[in-house]
């Protein structure tokens, strides 16, 4: 099993341009998640998905689009990215019962540079 | 609003001395706490979990209610300790976490 994976693992862009991380979980976890992580600031939770079709907002949604169109994958999107959104940005997955059941897993992250 | 504190940013103490990382949360009911830890250059992994009441690399945590506190201790500080520390706590569908601590084990 691969876990929780990332791509791209580092992207420098320019002031408007786009892109779309994605992550992909193989684990046939129901929930997924997207979190940056700023120096000072630690995990911020961007948004997320309980499910299938479904995603929510979490602590810092602007700027950002999402999409869970398979189980397995969660995209993450830039429409016109802006250097306040250099960061690392992680990926993670975790059963629904989270308490009970165990734990939330990571991918290994993606270093974003935006110019 | 769901909150998680670590008061210190920064924590250096000597090899074979003992550590104390702080945590307080707020929240409304018994949400579920957990300690995760970040080594260099690598991800996230979960370190302890409050309901496990386990021991994981000589570090446990204490669940304080009346001080809202789960701060994660160990007697004996090791030098491959030195990593980033994250409490957290489990609600409402998501994990919400601290501001993280740095730990840095002196030789």
């Amino acid at each position: 099993n691969a876990g929780v994976t990332q791509t791209p693992k580092f992207r420098v862009l320019k002031t408007g341009q786009s892109m779309t991380l994605l992550c992909a979980q193989d684990m046939n976890h129901e929930y997924m998640y997207w979190y940056r992580q700023d120096p000072g600031m630690g995990l911020r939770l961007i948004h997320y998905s309980v499910g299938e079709g479904t995603t929510a907002k979490g602590e810092v949604p602007d700027g950002y689009n999402v999409s869970r169109l398979k189980k397995q994958n969660f995209l993450l999107g830039l429409e016109s990215a802006a250097p306040s959104q250099t960061s690392v940005y992680f990926c993670a997955s975790s059963p629904p019962r989270l308490w009970a059941y165990g734990t939330q897993y990571f991918g290994p992250g993606t270093r974003l540079l935006v110019l | 609003a769901q909150r998680v504190t670590q008061p210190e940013k920064l924590l250096s103490v000597f090899k074979g001395a003992p550590v104390e990382l702080k945590c307080n949360y707020s929240y409304s009911g018994s949400p579920e706490l957990f300690w995760y830890v970040q080594y260099s250059r690598q991800r996230l992994q979960l370190l302890l979990r409050h309901i496990s009441r386990e021991s994981i690399k000589g570090f446990t945590a204490d669940l304080n209610k009346g001080e809202t506190s789960f701060h994660l201790k160990k007697p004996f500080a090791q030098e491959e300790d030195s990593a980033m520390y994250y409490c957290a706590a489990w609600g409402a569908q998501k994990l919400v976490f601290g501001q993280g601590t740095r730990l840095t084990i002196n030789p």
